[in-house]
């Protein structure tokens, strides 16, 4: 099975200052990887995912997101928040191989990102 | 537009009464998800169902059951209801046999056992 540790519960940062948001995971196979972003009162909207190729991954809103494989880590970062920003983030994986579990998403305990003016 | 639509945002209902959470997908999904989100402990995956009819465990199974008569439709089912089910609900719907496609989320149902 898989592990997924998010190492910050919550994190703090003024609008326009850089942010980072760690994830781990721990696993035996090869693995995808995904951020999801959860607004107030909402359901989760995928952020980005890693699949193969560059480690370097872009998504939406300005995010982007880089694969470790060594250090098992996948941290997401944006240079510049917004207040809107502010929501709860979720790291997830799954296992790579085909016909693995069914796509089922294994999910960190997520990070509330709080933007102040 | 990709849709996941949960039946109710909120519900309250009363300890010992059977319970019913619905969930329709129009995207033509196989695999659906049911997950319970509380603060702290991210999501956890109840139940999840990879066929019409079919039926898988997930890590925290205790205290529900679930229906797909449909391929559209995932029914979650509170048997008796008990107040430490009192959580916030999230259905989710994917594509089969793809590991690398997002799975799909409702707004989520906030259900109180009160």
């Amino acid at each position: 099975a898989q592990s997924v540790t998010q190492l910050d519960s919550q994190v703090p940062v003024f609008e326009e200052a850089p942010v980072e948001l760690r994830c781990n995971y721990s696993s035996s196979v090869s693995v995808y990887l995904f951020w999801y972003v959860q607004y107030p009162n909402q359901g989760l909207q995928l952020l980005l995912k890693y699949l193969s190729g560059s480690t370097l991954v872009k998504g939406i809103n300005g995010f982007e997101a880089e694969f470790n494989k060594s250090q098992t880590s996948f941290h997401l970062r944006k240079p510049s928040v917004h207040i809107s920003d502010t929501a709860e983030y979720f790291c997830a994986v799954s296992e790579s191989r085909r016909g693995s579990t069914l796509g089922r998403l294994y999910f960190g305990r997520g990070t509330q990102l709080t933007v102040w003016p | 537009d990709v849709k996941v639509t949960q039946s109710s945002r909120y519900l309250v209902k009363r300890t010992g009464e059977k319970v019913f959470l619905e969930c329709v997908q129009d995207m033509d999904h196989e695999n659906m998800f049911w997950y319970r989100q509380d603060p702290g402990l991210g999501l956890r995956l109840i139940y999840f169902s990879y066929d019409v009819k079919m039926k898988e465990k997930g890590d925290i199974p205790e205290g529900y059951s679930v229906s797909r008569e449909k391929k559209e439709r995932f029914s979650l089912i509170l048997e008796s209801a008990s107040t430490n089910q009192t959580s916030m609900y999230l259905c989710a719907s994917s594509t089969r046999d793809t590991s690398n496609q997002p799975q799909h989320f409702g707004d989520g149902t906030r259900l109180s056992i009160l």
